[in-house]
Parts: C-alpha cells; sequence; structure tokens
C-alpha cells in the first residue's frame, strides 16, 4: 500500500518560535491535507492543497504542495501554546480512486511558554 | 449546525464480546468513511459507504468486522468477538459528495478499550 513518511515525529519548541515538518509519499499524489488533532478528539482539518507548486495560508500556518507530487510542508510562525497538538498529512494518490486517503503518522508539536 | 456524531465516546468490552460504533454524519452529508487509530500512529483507511451502499471496505478486516449506513440512521461500525487488538480509536468521517479530499469532517471519536 501507500506509504506516508511524516517527520520529525516530535518537536519541542519555545513560543514565538516557527516549525516546519513535512511529508514524502513513495508515489504520486493529486491532494494534500493537513490536520491537526487534540488529545481525545477528531482531527480538523487545516489546509487542503489540490495542484502542485500550490501554496496556501491559513492564518499562521502555511502548506505547500511539492512540485514533484510526491511531498508537502507545513509551517507554523510565531508558535503559541494552543498550536500544542498533533499535526497530521494525509493524502489521496493519483490513480483515480476517490475512496481512500492515507495518513502519516503525525508530528506531535510541543511548545513551551 | 451540528458536526459528526459518534457515540459512545468510550467503550469496554470483554474478549469475545460484540462492539457497536455509531456514526451520524453532518446533516445533508451521505457519504461516510471509517478510520481506526491506534496510540502514536496515523489513522488508517477502514470503509467507505454511502446510503444503502458499502463503496469501498477495502481496509476492513476480512472478518468480524462489518459496517452498514442505512437509509435511515446512522452508519454502524460492528466488530464481532472483540480481541485485545481490537482497542483503538474509531474515527467516522463525513462528506456531503464523493470528494477531492478537503471536505471530510470527523467526529469525535469512539475509543474501545478491550479487557
Amino acid at each position: 500500500g501507500q506509504q506516508l513518511n511524516q517527520s520529525p515525529q516530535s518537536m519541542f519548541i519555545q513560543e514565538g518560535e516557527d516549525v516546519s515538518m513535512n511529508c514524502t509519499s513513495s508515489s504520486i499524489f493529486n491532494t494534500w491535507l493537513w490536520y491537526k488533532q487534540d488529545p481525545g478528539e477528531g482531527p480538523v482539518l487545516l489546509i487542503a492543497l489540490y495542484k502542485a507548486g500550490e501554496l496556501t495560508s491559513n492564518g499562521r500556518l502555511t502548506a505547500q504542495f511539492g512540485i514533484t507530487r510526491k511531498d508537502s510542508f507545513l509551517n507554523i510562525s510565531a508558535s503559541i501554546p494552543s498550536d500544542v497538538g498533533i499535526y497530521f498529512c494525509a493524502g489521496q494518490p493519483d490513480d483515480h480512486n476517490f475512496n481512500k486517503f492515507y495518513f502519516g503518522s503525525g508530528t506531535k508539536l510541543n511548545v513551551k511558554p | 449546525n451540528a458536526g459528526v456524531m459518534q457515540n459512545p465516546r468510550h467503550l469496554v468490552r470483554r474478549r469475545g464480546q460484540e462492539a457497536r460504533l455509531r456514526c451520524s454524519p453532518m446533516k445533508g452529508h451521505s457519504h461516510v468513511y471509517w478510520y481506526r487509530q491506534l496510540p502514536e500512529e496515523g489513522l488508517k483507511f477502514m470503509v467507505y459507504l454511502q446510503k444503502e451502499n458499502i463503496i469501498d471496505e477495502s481496509g476492513m478486516p476480512k472478518e468480524r468486522f462489518s459496517a452498514e449506513f442505512p437509509k435511515e440512521g446512522p452508519s454502524i461500525l460492528r466488530i464481532q468477538q472483540v480481541v485485545r487488538g481490537d482497542s483503538a480509536a474509531y474515527f467516522c468521517a463525513s462528506s456531503p459528495r464523493l470528494t477531492g479530499a478537503g471536505e471530510q469532517y470527523f467526529g469525535p471519536g469512539t475509543r474501545l478499550t478491550v479487557t
């Protein structure tokens, strides 16, 4: 099956710092998504990307769809304590199967006030 | 405008019992997806359903697991004769249509513990 490699697995940063995480796939994807999951809750969609090269922002969050269509990254600028959580990338491979989405294993973000 | 609802939020079952997990999609949504999440891992696709139809169940274990989405009522994920390895968080997501992805809305999940 498809494999998504998400890194880093965890991060410990100081409030105010910028954060970057990325996701790579073994094959071409036609959609990339970034979700945030708080403890005990379901994932919440942050950003959706549909075109290679696309750069999209949502407040302090910016995500890009890699040109090769095999990677994506998420940046968080000026982190704050409420950014704490697990961030997941998810993608849909370019195999015309609109039913399946594959998730990375997550990046656990810790922010020290 | 209620979001995706799942119940129960927590479910404890002994080995060999049955577990029934319910998902009510957002109003107007006719597509439901079920995912399983193990601790410290991402979500793994299990099954995709439309009303009264299973569209893709390629992520479902071949035995003991079944899912339905009847014309009336919630979608049900049923696990028969549960084993310890079934302990996980089960999430459902709904979508208003066959999606190119971004419009999946997740419920809060059901945490199943098998003792």
